[in-house]
């Protein structure tokens, strides 16, 4: 089973808030992704980091930030949210360097609706 | 652009079928093609190919790559209620491991 857990699991804020979902792997991963799936659709690659100090935007533009202070802790922060960013949030990791193909770790998602 | 293409996006079967679910992709720098299920929250991984031709079994579950015509099949033999969720494929196109994702099919499984 991965070790890697978010927080919270279910969030409803006001818009305007700033929020930061928590994302923590203890599996030592240096790589981490975070990814925005819609209901039904697919999962969209908004950040990700090769390792401490290191964030790097995804596919799809998105109004979050991101920070890697820590290899095991990527937490994602909205500043200010809106209604558009309500969504499931997918914390994910994985370990290129350590072996020649590596399947990618998820956390069990953080579902946001801003109101 | 790196792209994975799934197909169906939706099925509807009875217990006991046999389904074959699709993945086409086009990337620069292939690496390996990853089959997730999804049933509530986070996916859950269940294959990785990289070689042409070897398939790969995990019980009722099956996959095999086509590295030539770029495609990917996933079968599920005598299905189960439990085997209802979204099926997704993904690339690891290379670039620092990134994985891009198809946008799943969504299988339903009636008792």
């Amino acid at each position: 089973e991965a070790d890697i857990y978010q927080t919270p699991r279910y969030l409803v804020i006001g818009t305007g808030k700033k929020i930061t979902l928590e994302c923590s792997q203890t599996m030592g991963h240096d790589k981490m992704y975070w990814y925005q799936q819609d209901p039904g659709m697919e999962l969209h690659l908004i950040h990700y980091s090769y390792g401490v100090n290191s964030t790097e935007k995804g596919d799809l533009s998105s109004e979050s930030t991101v920070s890697r202070i820590r290899t095991e802790h990527f937490p994602l922060t909205l500043e200010s949210a809106r209604p558009s960013h309500t969504s499931q949030y997918l914390c994910a990791s994985s370990d290129p360097d350590r072996a020649m193909n590596t399947e990618a770790f998820f956390g069990q998602g953080t579902r946001l609706t801003v109101v | 652009e790196d792209k994975v293409v799934q197909s169906p996006l939706s099925l509807v079967v009875h217990e006991g079928d046999t389904v074959t679910l699709n993945c086409s992709y086009e990337v620069t720098n292939f690496r390996s093609l990853l089959w997730y299920k999804q049933e509530k929250k986070a996916p859950t991984f269940l294959f990785m190919l990289t070689s042409s031709g070897i398939e790969k079994k995990s019980g009722r579950l099956s996959s095999i790559l086509d590295k030539k015509e770029l495609f990917s099949i996933l079968n599920i033999t005598a299905t189960q209620t439990g085997d209802s969720a979204i099926y997704l494929c993904a690339v690891d196109n290379n670039y620092g491991q990134n994985f891009v994702f198809g946008p799943g099919t969504r299988l339903s499984v009636l008792p």
